[in-house]
């Protein structure tokens, strides 16, 4: 089964920009994989669906996240970070129907 | 108010069975697939199972095929997940969620499996 790969955490300041990435173990990560993004502000918690489909933005998701991909990854950007971004963030990846959720990433806004 | 509302979540013994329920509100689930994913804790999101409209079509993850079903009854609104032999690492709160685990659209809040002896 392929591994997805996310950094396990990343810092950033208040009001600062940064990339949170999502990797394949089978090689570059495509639209085909139909990358998502999940937001879960406390473990246990009902994680919120931020980008599907690599950059596409529900009615709910800030304006200052943003979905893309970047060197063989999906990304996700986050421009102007404020301290209630600070959540872990997964990505989950489809292959051929079938969905492997990345490992997260926890993001600090410090 | 669109949302999903688990339930059924408990203590129990390893071997033991338990059945989870998700009932939705605000739109009917036959218009959706429907999944159910886990937490374990202090672990991150693994998908579970997931069901097609009418039911025809069940997708496990390995680590529950043969022991965990779902199902669903659209006249209820309501989405099941039957879990027997429930094992130590089965404990995990328990998430519904609208669309197929491959574009998951809508979360509940989860609910919490104990399996301790």
């Amino acid at each position: 089964q392929a591994v997805v790969t996310q950094e396990p955490s990343l810092t950033v300041s208040p009001g600062g920009t940064v990339t949170l990435t999502c990797g394949s173990s089978t090689g570059p990560v495509t639209s085909g994989h139909f990358p998502y993004w999940f937001q879960q502000q406390k473990p246990g918690q009902a994680p919120r669906t931020l980008i599907y489909d690599t950059n596409k933005t529900h009615s709910w998701t800030p304006a200052r996240f943003s979905g893309s991909l970047l060197g063989g990854t999906a990304a996700l950007t986050l421009s102007g970070a404020r301290p209630e971004d600070e959540a872990d963030y997964y990505c989950l990846l489809s292959y051929f129907g079938t969905p492997v959720f990345g490992g997260g990433t926890k993001l600090t806004v410090l | 108010q669109v949302q999903l509302v688990e339930s059924g979540g408990d203590l129990v013994k390893p071997g033991g069975s338990l059945r989870l329920s998700c009932a939705a509100s605000g739109f009917t689930i036959s218009d959706y697939y429907m999944t159910w994913v886990r937490q374990a804790p202090g672990k991150g999101l693994e998908w579970v199972a997931y069901i097609s409209k009418s039911g025809t079509t069940i997708f496990y993850a390995d680590s529950v095929r043969g022991r965990f079903t779902i199902s669903r009854d659209n006249a209820k609104d309501l989405v099941y997940l039957q879990m027997n032999s429930l094992r130590v690492d089965d404990a995990a709160v328990y998430f519904c969620a609208r669309g197929p685990a491959t574009a998951i659209y809508l979360w509940g809040r989860g609910t919490l499996v104990t399996v301790s002896s």
